[in-house]
């Protein structure tokens, strides 16, 4: 299987900051990487798809980038509503597999 | 707009079988593959397995000897079965669709969640 790592677990900032969450893959998986966000009590959202494209709807302040084995998911101004977790997940072969989670919490 | 819903017994006894359905509205079953994740309280996401209404499927190799996934096009349904169920199967039960595309796949839709409890 492949591992998903995510850094940091856990993340206090404040509205306004600009955050960046690192998720690294156990080997290359290409650009077949996606980010999805977690509210509490709330099914997975879809942001980014393929590594760097914004899902319809997503407000354009998410962006991801990295390719092979590092990848990044950037907020530019952080909103009250992006607090919550985030996952990233691999796709380039089964079982697909998620990073352990980034929780977003406000400072 | 496309949404899914499980449902399903919220206690199953351990030892048991555990049967989820996963009712799809607002499009067709038969044009995408779908996949079950299941999320302990307080854990991370992990994926079971996925299917396509063709019959093709694909298991996590953990869960493999236990899980059986099929769909019902006549009923725009998905089911998932987990045999042999222990305490560490109680979770929340999502479906998801699967979007494929060039640079692999990514779930755009998921149904709200079921939490499965399993206990005597």
């Amino acid at each position: 299987d492949i591992q998903m790592t995510q850094s940091p677990s856990s993340l206090s900032a404040s509205v306004g900051d600009r955050v960046t969450i690192t998720c690294r893959a156990s080997q290359s998986i290409s650009s077949y990487l996606n980010w999805y966000q977690q509210k509490p009590g709330k099914a997975p959202k879809l942001l980014i798809y393929a590594a760097s494209s914004l899902q319809s709807g997503v407000p354009s302040r998410f962006s991801g980038s990295g390719a092979g084995t590092d990848f990044t998911l950037t907020i530019s101004s952080l909103q009250p509503e992006d607090f919550a977790t985030y996952y990233c997940q691999q796709t380039y072969s089964t079982p697909l597999t998620f990073g352990q989670g980034t929780k977003l919490e406000i400072k | 707009q496309v949404q899914l819903q499980e449902s399903g017994p919220g206690l199953v006894k351990p030892s048991e079988t555990l049967s989820l359905t996963c009712t799809v509205s607002g499009g067709s079953i038969s044009s995408y593959y779908w996949s079950w994740i299941r999320q302990p309280a307080g854990k991370g996401l992990e994926w079971i397995g996925r299917i396509h209404p063709s019959g093709s499927t694909n298991y996590k190799p953990s869960l493999k000897s236990r899980v059986t996934m099929s769909g019902d096009t006549s009923k725009n349904q998905l089911s998932l079965k987990l045999s042999s169920v222990t305490a560490a199967d109680t979770a929340v039960y999502y479906c998801a669709r699967n979007r494929m595309g060039p640079s692999g796949e990514y779930f755009d839709y998921w149904g709200q969640g079921m939490l499965v409890t399993v206990s005597s």
